[in-house]
């Protein structure tokens, strides 16, 4: 079954703990995104990833960091968590068009900061 | 940049009836993607309908429907015969043509079908 997966999908942390949200997908997509969703705000894109070692920022990249050492793997990295970054995380994967558009996403993540 | 607006944070139907969600975005780009997003509250994103640009049809499935306006910027969302659990977040969002690095989305309509 085509999916991505993300991990986990509720986590409560202090500020400043170090925090990792994987992101899986099995679709051999090039593409791969992180969003974090807001009430009011939609879905706002942090972070993406064009292929293996290739990322760039998006539109809120503060306060995260990203790797994509291989192609199936996109993990979010919150180096010191602060309060403003409580939301809800997607992860997305997209095949290079016009092959497909339709993004894939996975299950959210649902963070808080204490 | 491209921006999407989704002028109605809440609307509220009775079952079976047609309700209509309306969505503008901005672009300077020629060709692009539109696209129609459910989130239930299971959380999970799921693609209701798309629209290329460069197609002058709208795009139907099943029940889903929607109105492609390119001059006007305007791709609003027509859902017929509404169900119970067509209760849910509806986003629409835009996608340009060259490399799928990026959706932008609007902020979002919740939808609740009242039985």
């Amino acid at each position: 079954e085509a999916q991505v997966t993300q991990n986990p999908r509720y986590l409560i942390t202090v500020t400043g703990k170090k925090l990792t949200v994987t992101c899986s997908q099995n679709m051999n997509h090039e593409y791969m995104s992180w969003y974090r969703q807001d009430p009011g705000l939609g879905l706002r894109q942090i972070y993406y990833s064009m292929n293996v070692e290739v990322t760039d920022k998006g539109d809120v990249p503060e306060g995260y960091k990203v790797s994509r050492k291989e192609k199936r793997n996109f993990p979010l990295i919150l180096e010191s968590p602060s309060p403003n970054q409580t939301s809800l995380y997607f992860c997305a994967s997209t095949a290079r068009p016009p092959v497909n558009t339709e993004a894939f996403f996975g299950q959210g993540t649902r963070l808080t900061v204490v | 940049a491209q921006t999407v607006t989704q002028s109605q944070p809440e609307m509220s139907v009775q079952e079976a009836e047609t309700v209509t969600l309306s969505c503008t975005y901005d672009t300077s780009e020629s060709n692009y993607y539109l696209f129609w997003y459910k989130q239930p509250p299971s959380r999970q994103m799921i693609l209701v309908i798309r629209q290329e640009a460069y197609k002058q049809q709208n795009a139907t499935e099943n029940r889903f429907s929607v109105n492609f306006q390119k001059a006007a910027k305007s791709f609003s969302l027509k859902i017929s015969d509404s169900q119970l659990g067509d209760t849910a977040m509806y986003f629409c969002a835009f996608m340009k043509g060259q490399g799928a690095q990026k959706l932008v989305f609007g902020q979002g309509t919740r939808l609740t079908i009242n039985p």
